[in-house]
C-alpha cells in the first residue's frame, strides 16, 4: 500500500516563528501534492497544492517538492496562534493496483505559543 | 458561494440501527468521495463516485454502501452500525480525477454509536 509519512508532533513554535512541517511518501510516481489544515473537530481545509520541484509562495504559507528525495514540506512564515492546528499531507498516486487517489498522513499537530 | 454540505452535522445511533448520511454539492463537481476520519487518524478513503461510476475501496465493509442519485448528492448508509464505526465521515467533491486533483472537503458529520 502506498504511504505518508508524517512526524506526529506536537511541533512547538512561539509566535513570529517559521514552523517546518516535514512529508515523505514512497510512491516515487505521484505527481501531486496537497497540504490540508484540519483544527480539532472540524474538516480538512486545503491550503496548498505543489505539483513540480521547488518551492511554491502564498502569502505565509510555502510548499517545498523534492521528487528526487520523495518529500515535500510546508514552511509557515509569522506563525499565529491561529495556525495551530493538525496539518495533513496527501500525495496523489496512481496505481493499477490500488486505483487512483488521494493517500493522506496521519498529520503533525502544530501549536504556536503566544 | 460554491460548497460542499454535508447534513446533519452529528448523529446519534444505536447499535445495529441504520443510518443515513447526506451530502451535496453547489461545484459542479464530477467527483464525489465518502472519507472515514477516526481520532488522530488519517482520513481513510471509503468510495467514490465519478459522475454514475461508482469505486469502492478494497477494504470498506459490506456495512457500508452508497447512493448518488444525481450530480449535486450522494449518501452514505451504514446498514448495522458496529461501535467502531463512530468516526467523523468526510464527504469531499473534486472536479475530475486527474493528477491535478484538488479535493474540497465537506464540515462532516461526527457519528456516535451507542
Amino acid at each position: 500500500q502506498k504511504e505518508v509519512e508524517q512526524n506526529s508532533g506536537p511541533l512547538s513554535v512561539p509566535e513570529g516563528a517559521i514552523a517546518s512541517l516535514n512529508c515523505t511518501y514512497s510512491d516515487r510516481g505521484s505527481q501531486s501534492f496537497f497540504w490540508y489544515r484540519q483544527y480539532s473537530g472540524k474538516s480538512p481545509e486545503l491550503i496548498m497544492s505543489i505539483y513540480s520541484n521547488g518551492d511554491k509562495e502564498d502569502g505565509r504559507f510555502t510548499a517545498q517538492l523534492n521528487k528526487a528525495s520523495q518529500y515535500v514540506s510546508l514552511l509557515i512564515r509569522d506563525s499565529q496562534p491561529s495556525d495551530s492546528a493538525t496539518y495533513l499531507c496527501a500525495v496523489y498516486t496512481l496505481s493499477m493496483e490500488y486505483g487512483n487517489k488521494l493517500v493522506f498522513g496521519a498529520g503533525t499537530i502544530l501549536r504556536v505559543k503566544s | 458561494d460554491a460548497m460542499v454540505i454535508q447534513n446533519p452535522r452529528y448523529q446519534v445511533t444505536q447499535f445495529g440501527k441504520p443510518v443515513t448520511l447526506s451530502c451535496s454539492q453547489t461545484l459542479n463537481h464530477n467527483v464525489m468521495y465518502w472519507y472515514q476520519q477516526k481520532s488522530s487518524q488519517a482520513p481513510k478513503l471509503l468510495f467514490h463516485y465519478y459522475d454514475k461510476d461508482f469505486n469502492n475501496e478494497a477494504d470498506t465493509p459490506d456495512n457500508f454502501q452508497s447512493r448518488r442519485p444525481n450530480t449535486s448528492f450522494c449518501f452514505l448508509d451504514i446498514r448495522s452500525p458496529g461501535l467502531g464505526d463512530a468516526a467523523m465521515y468526510l464527504c469531499a467533491t473534486s472536479r475530475n480525477q486527474a493528477e491535478i486533483n484538488e479535493q474540497f472537503f465537506g464540515p462532516g458529520t461526527r457519528l456516535t454509536v451507542l
